[in-house]
């Protein structure tokens, strides 16, 4: 059972660098999410999907931005990298019932030199 | 706006001790409520949930009962694991847009042999 992959796993940029982390789930979830986990803050919402096609912002959307063309791909992405973001990001899944959890990827630990 | 607060931790106990993690909330209206947990290098898994007052979420010897007069969800556990070692975090879904989560910032727990 996948569940939700993400890619890649690691990686290191430098400041000014861009790239795209993605999300894959194979649930057929509606709803999806993209976190970033700095130490003693726990995850912040930073965008997320309620379906195909739709975006919106979260707790702190700033520098990022998303995508969602196909249900099951959620695209986050760094345009102009800074050190700020160094994090870790999770991506994560839910159905549209009332109630239902979330479900995680195993995260991307990103750094920025 | 919503929030979440957690027990800071580290909090260390030695195996079969009795556990408590605090949990208080702050919602605007009636909120479910989760405890998710994260081993190291994984991402976070749902452990339990309560959807109403006077719910308990129970799951692998943990519960939490949603207190709704004094608004918290703790934690606890009779007889700890050494496997039990992780990062808990408590978490808080409006029922409104996109079921958003709002974590606490999360209690490292570690048990000894």
């Amino acid at each position: 059972n996948a569940g939700v992959t993400q890619t890649p796993k690691f990686r290191v940029l430098k400041t000014g660098q861009s790239m795209t982390l993605l999300c894959a789930q194979d649930m057929n979830h509606e709803y999806m999410y993209w976190y970033r986990q700095d130490p003693g803050m726990g995850l912040r919402l930073i965008h997320y999907s309620v379906g195909e096609g739709t975006t919106a912002k979260g707790e702190v959307p700033d520098g990022y931005n998303v995508s969602r063309l196909k249900k099951q791909n959620f695209l986050l992405g760094l345009e102009s990298a800074a050190p700020s973001q160094t994090s870790v990001y999770f991506c994560a899944s839910s159905l549209t019932g009332s109630n239902q959890p979330q479900h995680f990827g195993d995260g991307t630990r990103l750094s920025i030199l | 706006g919503n929030s979440v607060t957690q027990m800071e931790g580290p909090v260390t106990l030695s195996e079969e001790a009795f556990l408590t993690i605090n949990c208080t909330y702050t919602a605007t209206g009636y909120p479910s409520l989760f405890w998710y947990v994260q081993y190291p290098g994984e991402g976070l898994q749902l452990l339990l949930k309560a959807t109403k007052a006077d719910d308990k979420g129970s799951n692998k010897g943990f519960e939490a009962t949603y207190r709704k007069e004094t608004t918290s969800f703790h934690l606890e556990k009779g007889s700890v694991q050494v496997s039990d070692s992780a990062v808990y975090f408590c978490a808080l879904s409006d029922l409104g847009s996109a079921r958003q989560l709002t974590f606490g910032s999360g209690t490292q727990l570690t048990v000894l042999p």
